[in-house]
């Protein structure tokens, strides 16, 4: 099983600024199959990214994916308060398909 | 328009079983896996397995294996997601999703399962 840990647990950050959040692999993905959601309360995940890098429709470009094997990033620039979520990375190499713990970003 | 649509909040004793519907319409139905995840109270998400509705195929993750069951019927676009054996821990939303190749695209509303006595 592939264990996926996300850091930092919390960030909180004010509208402009860059959030960078981290998902580190127990072991590397195969085929960069890692896999970006943003959640917000009360709603179904979102999809941002997959393929590490790929940005899903309609998701605005101030969202990139990068990363490969073990390491894979998140990265938000110019902060806006409707970022405010919870954000996920999930891979989906081999089953089972595990979900890191997530990452609260709160906007200031 | 594509979307799943999921069954209403249910409540159970433990010891019981539910079983939750997600409706897909906008779509073939039969060309996408459908993956099931929960999310319990104030936590993550939490994989549980995935059927092919084309074939019948399921895969379940082991943690759920002999209390799982995920099935489909084609003439409806609907699949379901039964757990037995309810208990305490299984309190969460359960989530349909749509496996787009890997990434899932699209996601139904959620149905919250709550167990208690």
């Amino acid at each position: 099983e592939i264990v996926l840990t996300q850091s930092p647990g919390t960030l909180s950050l004010s509208p402009g600024e860059r959030a960078t959040l981290s998902c580190r692999a127990g072991q590397s993905v195969s085929g960069n199959y890692l896999a970006w959601y943003q959640q917000k309360p009360g709603q179904p995940p979102r999809l941002l990214f997959y393929g590490a890098y790929n940005r899903a429709t309609g998701i605005p470009d101030r969202f990139s994916g990068s990363g490969s094997g073990t390491d894979f990033t998140l990265t938000i620039s110019r902060l806006e308060p409707e970022d405010s979520a919870v954000y996920y990375c999930q891979h989906y190499d081999t089953s089972p398909y595990t979900f890191g713990q997530g990452t609260k970003l709160e906007i200031k | 328009q594509v979307q799943l649509v999921q069954s209403g909040a249910e409540v159970k004793k433990p010891g019981a079983s539910v079983k939750v519907s997600c409706k897909a319409s906008g779509y073939t139905f039969v060309g996408y896996y459908i993956h099931w995840v929960r999310q319990a109270p104030g936590q993550g998400l939490e994989w549980m397995g995935w059927i092919n509705p084309n074939s019948g195929t399921t895969n379940y993750a082991q943690k759920f294996q002999g209390r799982v069951t995920m099935t489909g019927d084609t003439s409806i676009s609907t699949a379901y997601m039964e757990v037995s054996r309810l208990r305490s821990d299984d309190t969460a939303v359960y989530y349909c999703a749509r496996d787009r190749s890997g990434p899932y695209d699209l996601w139904g509303q959620g149905t919250l399962v709550t167990v208690s006595s």
